[in-house]
């Protein structure tokens, strides 16, 4: 079974702080993405990277940025947080082609104060 | 036309109904399309591929109109346990990556 592990469930932040959320996968997969879901806007896709050192940006990277130094680990930076950035957040994986099914980490609700 | 669009919902059904969703996406060049389910508070979770010659596994059948850009999911015999969102999910275009719907809530009713 594909396993996708993320640092904390719950994290509690004040603006300006500068957070690190971590997602690892267990399964040699080469495509990871972080998407946050808020309530009526759904699963909104902030940058993937489909291999290491390699990132792209989604349909909301301001605000935040990511780093890949291996291929098991994708970390999303919020630079300094805002009230904003108040969320669930996900990490995924997949496989090989981009268009392959996505594993989902448990998430992250973060909440900036 | 948006992407990937689908019914919010919520579908209040009783149990042992048989429910039907629809989904319509607007790139004709998608290949690969799925749908997910999501428990409140939880992650999405892969429900099944959906394959161009439809497929079914178990109580749930999913299909693929290709002409009319749509995917429909149909649960037979709905059980509490099927209460949850469903994200229909497809690929922007070829060898492009996967979006999700903002999903249709489905509440079994006992």
């Amino acid at each position: 079974d594909v396993k996708v592990t993320q640092s904390s469930r719950y994290l509690v932040k004040r603006t300006g702080e500068k957070v690190f959320l971590e997602c690892v996968q267990d399964m040699d997969h080469e495509n990871m993405f972080w998407y946050r879901q808020d309530p009526g806007l759904g699963l909104r896709l902030i940058y993937f990277s489909y291999d290491v050192k390699m990132k792209e940006k989604g349909d909301i990277p301001e605000g935040y940025s990511v780093s890949r130094e291996k291929k098991e680990r994708f970390s999303l930076i919020l630079e300094s947080a805002s009230t904003n950035q108040t969320s669930m957040y996900l990490c995924a994986s997949s496989l090989s082609a981009l268009g392959e099914t996505q594993y989902f980490g448990p998430g992250t609700r973060l909440l900036v104060l | 036309r948006k992407e990937v669009e689908q019914d919010p919902g919520p579908f209040n059904v009783p149990e042992g109904a048989t429910v039907a969703f629809n989904c319509t996406y607007s790139n004709s060049a998608s290949q690969s399309f799925f749908w997910y389910r999501q428990d409140c508070r939880k992650e999405p979770k892969l429900l099944m591929s959906v394959y161009s010659s439809g497929n079914e596994d178990g109580r749930f059948t999913a299909q693929l109109n290709r002409a009319s850009q749509y995917i429909s999911l149909l649960i037979r015999d709905s059980k509490l346990s099927d209460s949850a969102t469903y994200l229909c999910v497809v690929n922007k275009g070829r060898d492009d990556k996967i979006i999700f719907g903002k999903g249709t809530r489905l509440h079994i009713l006992p």
